[in-house]
């Protein structure tokens, strides 16, 4: 079964710092992967996705992703990090070759100092 | 994006009684619709997955019984949790997705259940 690893339960970083978020994943086929953003009380916004193609993903509100096989790996990046992004991040994988039914990691809780 | 839309997008409901929440798309015709439930600071886990005409297939641990689903239109799935206890408050969220394994589904903006 597929299964997302986010190691980083809380982190911490200032204003216009740079950002990476860590994302591991097991699955046996190439998979679907997503990273998808909750501020508190609300639903899911979708930063960006990973289908095929080009391994490093463009996203949303400047931030990036690097698929890389060899790793079993999806991390977030953002060279420059804003207030507003104070939330909650979480990966996801397609479960069972499919793009829709997904298994999500625990989240990680992005704190920005000013 | 397409868009997908829940009702309520909080409710609170007194223990025992029973909550209906809606899952709608608004834009393209959902052959099949994913339930998902939060706990606070929790990740997102999968309750169950519906198919338009069909039962819905409940993960493991998951009560058929006691969250009661319906896809009874392309446009439209419902999650009734019958008999509600505050262990049941929660906040649930649902996606919906077109034709095709390979087509990615899109979130509701979710329902925040408290039974009280």
């Amino acid at each position: 079964a597929q299964s997302v690893t986010q190691p980083d339960i809380h982190i911490t970083v200032s204003e216009g710092a740079s950002l990476e978020l860590r994302c591991n994943y097991s699955y046996g086929a190439t998979p679907y992967l997503f990273w998808y953003v909750q501020s508190p009380g609300q639903g899911l916004q979708l930063l960006l996705k990973y289908f095929s193609g080009d391994t490093l993903v463009q996203g949303i509100k400047g931030f990036e992703a690097e698929f890389k096989r060899s790793q079993s790996s999806f991390n977030l990046r953002k060279p420059s990090v804003h207030w507003s992004d104070a939330a909650e991040y979480f990966c996801a994988v397609g479960a069972a070759g499919t793009a829709s039914k997904l298994t999500f990691g625990t989240g990680t809780r992005l704190q920005v100092t000013l | 994006g397409a868009v997908v839309s829940q009702h309520p997008s909080w409710v609170i409901c007194k223990s025992g009684t029973s909550v209906k929440i809606e899952c709608r798309s608004l834009d393209f015709q959902a052959t099949t619709m994913f339930w998902y439930r939060q706990f606070p600071k929790q990740s997102l886990m999968l309750m169950a997955t519906s198919n338009e005409g069909s039962k819905a297939t409940y993960e493991q641990g998951v009560e058929k019984d006691k969250f009661l689903i319906n896809h009874a239109s392309l446009t439209l799935s419902t999650l009734t949790v019958t008999s509600a206890h505050p262990e049941d408050s929660s906040f649930y969220i649902c996606s919906a997705r077109g034709q095709g394994p390979h087509t990615e589904a899109f979130f509701g903006q979710g329902t925040r259940l408290t039974v009280v």
